[in-house]
Protein backbone atom coordinates (compact mmCIF):
# COMPACT_ATOMS: atom_id res chain seq x y z
CA UNK A 1 0.00 0.00 0.00
CA UNK A 2 1.38 3.69 -0.37
CA UNK A 3 2.78 5.22 1.93
CA UNK A 4 3.95 9.08 3.16
CA UNK A 5 7.41 9.26 3.62
CA UNK A 6 9.05 11.39 5.88
CA UNK A 7 12.50 12.23 6.11
CA UNK A 8 14.48 12.58 8.92
CA UNK A 9 12.91 10.67 11.72
CA UNK A 10 14.51 12.84 14.25
CA UNK A 11 16.30 16.16 13.68
CA UNK A 12 18.23 18.10 16.44
CA UNK A 13 19.05 21.67 16.02
CA UNK A 14 20.53 24.89 17.43
CA UNK A 15 17.55 27.52 18.32
CA UNK A 16 18.06 30.44 15.40
CA UNK A 17 18.70 27.76 12.79
CA UNK A 18 16.87 27.07 9.36
CA UNK A 19 15.73 23.07 9.59
CA UNK A 20 13.65 21.98 6.97
CA UNK A 21 11.45 18.85 7.16
CA UNK A 22 11.18 16.68 4.45
CA UNK A 23 7.54 14.78 3.14
CA UNK A 24 7.03 12.55 0.10
CA UNK A 25 3.09 12.30 -0.61
CA UNK A 26 1.11 9.77 -1.78
CA UNK A 27 1.61 10.02 -5.85
CA UNK A 28 -1.54 10.58 -7.09
CA UNK A 29 -2.64 13.17 -3.90
CA UNK A 30 -3.25 16.51 -4.26
CA UNK A 31 -3.96 17.79 -0.79
CA UNK A 32 -0.87 18.30 1.72
CA UNK A 33 -0.82 18.95 5.27
CA UNK A 34 1.73 19.76 8.02
CA UNK A 35 0.88 18.98 11.72
CA UNK A 36 2.89 19.10 15.03
CA UNK A 37 2.26 17.52 18.57
CA UNK A 38 4.07 19.03 21.27
CA UNK A 39 5.18 16.63 23.64
CA UNK A 40 1.63 15.63 25.69
CA UNK A 41 -0.99 18.17 23.47
CA UNK A 42 -3.54 17.77 20.88
CA UNK A 43 -2.26 17.11 17.10
CA UNK A 44 -2.69 20.81 15.85
CA UNK A 45 -2.84 21.63 12.34
CA UNK A 46 -0.27 24.25 10.50
CA UNK A 47 -1.20 24.46 6.63
CA UNK A 48 -2.96 23.28 3.69
CA UNK A 49 -1.25 22.99 0.54
CA UNK A 50 -3.13 22.26 -2.91
CA UNK A 51 -2.55 23.39 -6.45
CA UNK A 52 1.12 24.94 -5.59
CA UNK A 53 -0.28 27.20 -3.34
CA UNK A 54 -1.37 27.18 0.71
CA UNK A 55 -5.21 27.10 0.65
CA UNK A 56 -5.10 27.57 4.86
CA UNK A 57 -3.16 27.83 7.42
CA UNK A 58 -3.55 28.49 11.82
CA UNK A 59 -2.50 30.87 13.88
CA UNK A 60 0.88 29.14 14.36
CA UNK A 61 1.72 29.52 11.06
CA UNK A 62 3.34 32.28 11.15
CA UNK A 63 6.51 34.02 8.73
CA UNK A 64 8.67 31.58 10.65
CA UNK A 65 7.10 29.24 8.62
CA UNK A 66 7.07 28.61 5.18
CA UNK A 67 5.72 25.05 2.88
CA UNK A 68 7.13 24.08 -0.81
CA UNK A 69 6.53 21.79 -3.39
CA UNK A 70 10.21 22.17 -5.59
CA UNK A 71 9.66 19.15 -7.71
CA UNK A 72 6.62 17.58 -7.77
CA UNK A 73 7.08 14.76 -5.61
CA UNK A 74 8.51 16.56 -2.47
CA UNK A 75 6.76 18.47 0.08
CA UNK A 76 8.69 20.44 2.21
CA UNK A 77 8.18 22.76 5.69
CA UNK A 78 10.98 25.09 6.42
CA UNK A 79 10.97 26.84 10.10
CA UNK A 80 13.26 29.59 9.27
CA UNK A 81 14.75 30.14 12.64
CA UNK A 82 13.62 27.94 14.95
CA UNK A 83 12.78 28.28 18.97
CA UNK A 84 12.74 26.37 22.06
CA UNK A 85 9.11 25.97 21.50
CA UNK A 86 8.92 24.38 18.24
CA UNK A 87 10.33 21.40 19.63
CA UNK A 88 7.40 19.00 18.59
CA UNK A 89 6.92 15.93 16.44
CA UNK A 90 5.85 17.20 12.92
CA UNK A 91 3.65 14.91 10.65
CA UNK A 92 2.98 15.15 6.78
CA UNK A 93 -0.16 14.19 5.14
CA UNK A 94 -2.31 13.60 2.21
CA UNK A 95 -5.22 12.98 0.52
CA UNK A 96 -7.03 12.24 -2.82
CA UNK A 97 -8.51 15.03 -4.96
CA UNK A 98 -12.24 15.24 -4.12
CA UNK A 99 -14.80 16.12 -0.95
CA UNK A 100 -13.19 16.65 2.29
CA UNK A 101 -14.53 14.65 4.03
CA UNK A 102 -12.10 11.81 2.33
CA UNK A 103 -9.27 10.44 4.94
CA UNK A 104 -5.47 12.14 5.16
CA UNK A 105 -2.40 9.24 5.24
CA UNK A 106 -0.30 10.21 7.52
CA UNK A 107 3.49 9.65 7.55
CA UNK A 108 5.54 8.61 10.47
CA UNK A 109 6.41 12.39 11.87
CA UNK A 110 9.59 13.88 12.25
CA UNK A 111 10.26 14.72 15.96
CA UNK A 112 11.93 18.12 16.22
CA UNK A 113 14.48 19.07 19.19
CA UNK A 114 15.87 22.43 19.67
CA UNK A 115 18.13 23.12 21.91
CA UNK B 1 -14.22 27.46 16.82
CA UNK B 2 -14.68 23.81 15.89
CA UNK B 3 -13.19 21.22 18.51
CA UNK B 4 -12.98 17.42 19.80
CA UNK B 5 -12.97 16.45 23.27
CA UNK B 6 -11.64 13.13 24.24
CA UNK B 7 -11.98 11.02 27.75
CA UNK B 8 -8.58 11.48 29.90
CA UNK B 9 -6.08 8.76 29.34
CA UNK B 10 -4.70 6.56 30.06
CA UNK B 11 -6.96 3.98 29.67
CA UNK B 12 -6.10 0.05 31.44
CA UNK B 13 -7.81 -2.68 30.69
CA UNK B 14 -7.21 -6.49 30.47
CA UNK B 15 -7.20 -8.63 27.85
CA UNK B 16 -10.97 -9.44 26.08
CA UNK B 17 -12.25 -6.89 28.20
CA UNK B 18 -14.85 -4.08 26.63
CA UNK B 19 -13.39 -0.74 25.37
CA UNK B 20 -14.90 2.54 25.17
CA UNK B 21 -13.25 5.86 24.71
CA UNK B 22 -15.43 8.38 24.48
CA UNK B 23 -15.86 11.63 22.06
CA UNK B 24 -17.60 14.30 21.61
CA UNK B 25 -17.27 17.59 19.65
CA UNK B 26 -18.58 20.60 18.65
CA UNK B 27 -18.94 22.15 15.42
CA UNK B 28 -21.63 24.07 12.92
CA UNK B 29 -23.18 22.16 10.25
CA UNK B 30 -22.30 18.26 9.34
CA UNK B 31 -18.55 17.74 9.84
CA UNK B 32 -17.06 14.27 9.23
CA UNK B 33 -15.46 12.17 11.93
CA UNK B 34 -12.61 9.56 12.36
CA UNK B 35 -10.85 7.71 14.73
CA UNK B 36 -7.12 7.34 13.98
CA UNK B 37 -4.51 5.28 15.99
CA UNK B 38 -0.86 5.91 16.41
CA UNK B 39 1.13 2.68 17.35
CA UNK B 40 4.43 2.90 19.36
CA UNK B 41 7.01 4.75 16.91
CA UNK B 42 4.60 5.25 14.28
CA UNK B 43 2.75 7.77 12.48
CA UNK B 44 -1.70 7.87 12.93
CA UNK B 45 -3.40 5.25 10.95
CA UNK B 46 -6.96 5.96 10.02
CA UNK B 47 -9.13 3.14 11.64
CA UNK B 48 -12.66 4.51 10.54
CA UNK B 49 -14.90 7.03 9.91
CA UNK B 50 -18.22 8.36 9.55
CA UNK B 51 -19.86 11.26 7.20
CA UNK B 52 -23.17 11.72 8.00
CA UNK B 53 -26.13 11.31 11.56
CA UNK B 54 -26.00 7.59 12.52
CA UNK B 55 -23.91 6.51 10.16
CA UNK B 56 -21.43 3.56 12.14
CA UNK B 57 -17.72 3.44 10.86
CA UNK B 58 -16.00 0.19 12.03
CA UNK B 59 -12.53 -1.82 11.40
CA UNK B 60 -10.74 -4.29 12.76
CA UNK B 61 -13.13 -4.79 15.53
CA UNK B 62 -14.24 -1.28 16.43
CA UNK B 63 -16.94 0.83 15.93
CA UNK B 64 -18.37 4.15 16.35
CA UNK B 65 -21.94 5.47 15.40
CA UNK B 66 -21.81 9.26 14.63
CA UNK B 67 -24.71 10.31 16.94
CA UNK B 68 -25.47 14.35 16.31
CA UNK B 69 -28.04 14.35 18.91
CA UNK B 70 -25.25 14.19 21.85
CA UNK B 71 -22.66 15.66 19.18
CA UNK B 72 -20.90 11.88 19.77
CA UNK B 73 -18.53 9.80 18.08
CA UNK B 74 -17.34 7.08 20.93
CA UNK B 75 -15.04 4.25 19.87
CA UNK B 76 -16.07 0.67 20.92
CA UNK B 77 -14.60 -2.81 20.96
CA UNK B 78 -15.83 -5.53 22.42
CA UNK B 79 -12.51 -7.74 23.01
CA UNK B 80 -9.20 -6.01 22.96
CA UNK B 81 -6.19 -7.65 22.48
CA UNK B 82 -2.63 -6.36 23.58
CA UNK B 83 -1.78 -5.92 20.19
CA UNK B 84 -4.75 -2.85 20.45
CA UNK B 85 -2.24 -0.98 22.87
CA UNK B 86 -1.96 2.80 21.53
CA UNK B 87 -2.84 6.34 21.36
CA UNK B 88 -6.39 6.82 20.02
CA UNK B 89 -7.42 10.19 18.46
CA UNK B 90 -10.82 11.27 17.70
CA UNK B 91 -11.09 14.08 14.33
CA UNK B 92 -13.45 15.95 12.63
CA UNK B 93 -13.00 17.43 9.37
CA UNK B 94 -15.33 20.25 8.37
CA UNK B 95 -17.51 19.80 5.04
CA UNK B 96 -17.35 23.59 4.84
CA UNK B 97 -13.53 24.03 4.90
CA UNK B 98 -12.50 22.59 1.39
CA UNK B 99 -9.00 22.24 2.73
CA UNK B 100 -10.26 19.25 4.85
CA UNK B 101 -8.34 20.14 7.99
CA UNK B 102 -8.64 17.67 10.51
CA UNK B 103 -9.19 18.81 14.22
CA UNK B 104 -7.95 16.23 16.72
CA UNK B 105 -8.78 15.53 20.21
CA UNK B 106 -5.85 15.05 22.47
CA UNK B 107 -5.94 11.19 21.87
CA UNK B 108 -6.25 8.77 24.63
CA UNK B 109 -3.73 6.50 25.52
CA UNK B 110 -4.81 2.28 25.35
CA UNK B 111 -3.09 -0.26 27.43
CA UNK B 112 -3.89 -4.10 27.30
CA UNK B 113 -2.45 -6.18 29.72
CA UNK B 114 -2.29 -9.92 29.03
Amino acid sequence: EPEVTQTPSHQVTQMGQEVILHCVPISNHLYFYWYRQILGQKVEFLVSFYNNEISEKSEIFDDQFSVERPDGSNFTLKIRSTKLEDSAMYFCASRDQGISNQPQHFGDGTRLSIL
Amino acid sequence: GDSVTQMEGPVTLSEEAFLTINCTYTATGYPSLFWYVQYPGEGLQLLLKATKADDKGSNKGFEATYRKETTSFHLEKGSVQVSDSAVYFCALSHGSSNTGKLIFGQGTTLQVKP
